[in-house]
């Protein structure tokens, strides 16, 4: 099946200091990816999608000065948690589709999961 | 408003008999339901999906029944092992939508 990767799988970083992670479709194109974060026993909440060539599109209440999203190519997209905070430590997912806007919704491939600690 | 849930925050099934866990929606334009499956400190998997038009989809030991009229699915896995020990969570999408609302998860524990 399709692969999604994620780059790094662990991080920690200082308070106030700037986390980049990256989410890359290997054997496939992806025009849309999905950030999503999960908090400890709670399900994934989407933060935003990330289109190929445009800006990205942020659920309410997700900070877009704070997470930037570049999606710089079909096969990559970047999550930067700007000047992080204890509060942002979480596990950051990635996704991707296979299939084209407009039609049933396709099957999303999931990276494995950015672990990010802010001390 | 949740518009997926996944009422049973846990399961435990001894291995070898059936698993069922359930997934409850609330928004009518959903027509795309998906299953996940998630190990610690790893991303979710697909699992199995159902469209809207049909009302069961069956892969291995997994079968997924799709009740429209009661905005309900459930996921079956017989017979139960103890690597099917994880999260599951319940998605759902709408027309033309690549993303997808989870249920919060369902963590199945399978003894041997």
């Amino acid at each position: 099946g399709a692969v999604v990767s994620q780059h790094p799988s662990r991080v920690i970083c200082k308070s106030g200091t700037s986390v980049k992670i990256e989410c890359r479709s290997l054997d496939f194109q992806a025009t849309t990816m999905f950030w999503y974060r999960q908090f400890p026993k709670q399900s994934l909440m989407l933060m935003a999608t990330s289109n190929e060539g445009s800006k990205a599109t942020y659920e309410q209440g997700v900070e877009k000065d704070k997470f930037l999203i570049n999606h710089a190519s079909l096969t990559l997209s970047t999550l930067t948690v700007t000047s992080a905070h204890p509060e942002d430590s979480s596990f950051y997912i990635c996704s991707a589709g296979t299939g084209t806007s407009g039609g049933l919704a396709d099957t999303q491939y999931f990276g494995p999961g950015t672990r990010l600690t802010v001390l | 408003d949740q518009q997926v849930k996944q009422n049973s925050p846990s399961l435990s099934v001894q291995e070898g008999r059936i698993s069922i866990l359930n997934c409850d929606y609330t928004n009518s334009m959903f027509d795309y339901f998906l299953w996940y499956k998630k190990y610690p400190a790893e991303g979710p998997t697909f699992l199995i999906s159902i469209s809207s038009i049909k009302d069961k989809n069956e892969d291995g030991r997994f079968t997924v029944f799709l009740n429209k009229s009661a905005k309900h699915l459930s996921l079956h896995i017989v017979p139960s092992q103890p690597g099917d020990s994880a999260v599951y969570f319940c998605a759902a999408s709408g027309p033309n939508a690549g993303k997808s609302t989870f249920g919060d998860g369902t963590t199945l524990t399978v003894k041997p």
